[in-house]
């Protein structure tokens, strides 16, 4: 069975300072997804990581995907409060052509002024 | 920008009631699936569907869960007899193909009594 696993679960923050999120799984898959959730609202799609050594960048928000690790990263850069969110990894499972996300637990960043 | 709507936005209900959650995915998107989230928790799988049938399902998605689609744009999901533990958010996604990235609608939020 995939397992997905983020760390740090947790993450308070000061504004302008830099880390990183890892999202750490257990099987063979190259498609890995990043999400963002606010409170009490849907999954906002950020990155889309389709095969090993793929970085995509996006304002302060970056995320790479190293296969052979099983590992992904997402890297925030000078951090602002309107980063404060929950993030998600979803690693893509595909059993006999049906995708499958597997999520890991989310990391609820809080991003302090 | 196409996107995905469910309704409601809120359901509550009584243990035991029926329930049917409505979705209607993108309009060319062929892959329809449904996750759901209970409070603090990270997004699980339930089933996804595709070419008027399910393709895979998780062990949550048991004989009290059904999907349809009874008509070109809705997809809809069915519990049958609800229990406390099924409360939850609901969320509904489409994808293009069998390996493109999931969008996600708002979600169903549902509440057992």
């Amino acid at each position: 069975e995939l397992k997905v696993e983020q760390n740090p679960l947790f993450l308070s923050m000061q504004e302008g300072k830099n880390y990183t999120i890892y999202c750490n799984y257990s099987t063979t898959s190259d498609r890995l997804y990043w999400y963002r959730q606010d409170p009490g609202k849907s999954l906002e799609s950020l990155f889309v990581l389709l095969s090993n050594g793929a970085v995509k960048q996006e304002g302060r928000l970056m995320a790479s995907l190293d296969t052979k690790a099983r590992l992904s990263t997402l890297h925030i850069t000078a951090a602002v409060h309107d980063l404060s969110a929950t993030y998600f990894c979803a690693v893509d499972l595909q059993i006999q052509g049906a995708q499958k996300l597997v999520f890991g637990q989310g990391t609820r960043l809080t991003i302090n002024p | 920008e196409p996107e995905v709507t469910q309704t409601p936005s809120h359901q509550v209900t009584q243990m035991g009631q029926e329930v049917i959650l409505r979705c209607v995915p993108i309009s060319n998107h062929l892959y329809f699936y449904w996750y759901r989230q209970i409070l603090g928790q990270k997004v699980e799988f339930l089933v996804s569907f595709y070419n008027n049938e399910i393709s895979e399902k998780s062990e949550i998605f048991d004989d009290q869960f059904s999907v349809e689609r009874p008509d070109g744009s809705n997809f809809t999901l069915k519990i049958r007899s609800t229990k406390l533990e099924d409360s939850a958010m609901y969320f509904c996604a489409s994808s293009g193909t069998g390996i493109n990235e999931q969008f996600f609608g708002p979600g169903t939020r549902l509440t057992v009594l």
